[in-house]
């Protein structure tokens, strides 16, 4: 079984400028989450999906930060603009959905994000 | 909301030695995770533990749930096993499933 993937590894942006980060969850798993860690600090939640729909958006940090999960497959984080305090690594973990219990979240690999 | 407390922050040891690490919690939880983020920042998943022990090798695990607390083992530590460890937590009765991560132990095994 494939694990949780991400796309790009890395990417290196210029202040100001978009970047699109991909997530491909587990098969069969619609809880999808991102979190991040910036700066060398704890990880930090940002939001979590139920199939297509945002069930949690209060970790993002401000309106530059849009996610997706169209058609509740993969999902994009985009950034736009860019500031230099976006860089650090994105991750996304996934989740099988096991009504209101919890569940164990595997993570992906992250995306390491630098913005000069 | 949920504390989620780890200790030590940074520990350097030589190459064979045993090694315990705590994360403490502030709140009922439903779910507890260990995780490694090798040296490529990658995260590793280690233990899904809200309750009980665990092992898987060199590593093991225990949560008190009832005490609010975790640890992991590491026993005959080795250079790869260098990195930070993170517990996160999931706290019981919360909206959502987000895990609250600690700010981790930075391990450093020398040879």
């Amino acid at each position: 079984e494939a694990g949780v993937t991400q796309f790009p590894s890395h990417s290196v942006i210029e202040k100001g400028q978009t970047v699109t980060l991909r997530c491909d969850p587990i098969s069969g798993h619609d809880n999808l989450y991102w979190y991040r860690r910036v700066m060398g600090k704890e990880i930090k939640f940002l939001l979590h999906f139920v199939k297509e729909s945002k069930q949690d958006e209060s970790g993002m940090p401000n309106n530059r930060f849009l996610a997706e999960r169209t058609g509740g497959t993969y999902s994009t984080l985009k950034v736009q603009p860019a500031e230099l305090e976006d860089s650090g690594v994105y991750f996304c973990a996934s989740s099988q959905d096991v009504g209101t219990g919890p569940s164990e979240q595997y993570f992906g690999p992250g995306t390491r994000l630098t913005v000069t | 909301g949920i504390q989620v407390e780890q200790s030590p922050p940074d520990l350097i040891l030589q190459e064979g030695a045993n090694s315990t690490l705590r994360c403490n919690f502030s709140d009922s939880v439903n779910n507890l995770q260990w995780f490694h983020q090798n040296p490529w920042g990658q995260l590793i998943n280690l233990f899904y533990i809200p309750s009980g022990t665990k092992q898987n090798g060199r590593l093991s695990a225990t949560t008190v749930a009832t005490e609010r607390y975790s640890l992991l083992y590491i026993s005959s530590s080795q250079t790869t096993d260098s990195g930070v460890y993170f517990c996160a937590v999931e706290r019981r009765g919360g909206a959502t499933n987000k895990l609250i991560f600690g700010t981790g132990t930075l391990l450093a095994v020398q040879p």
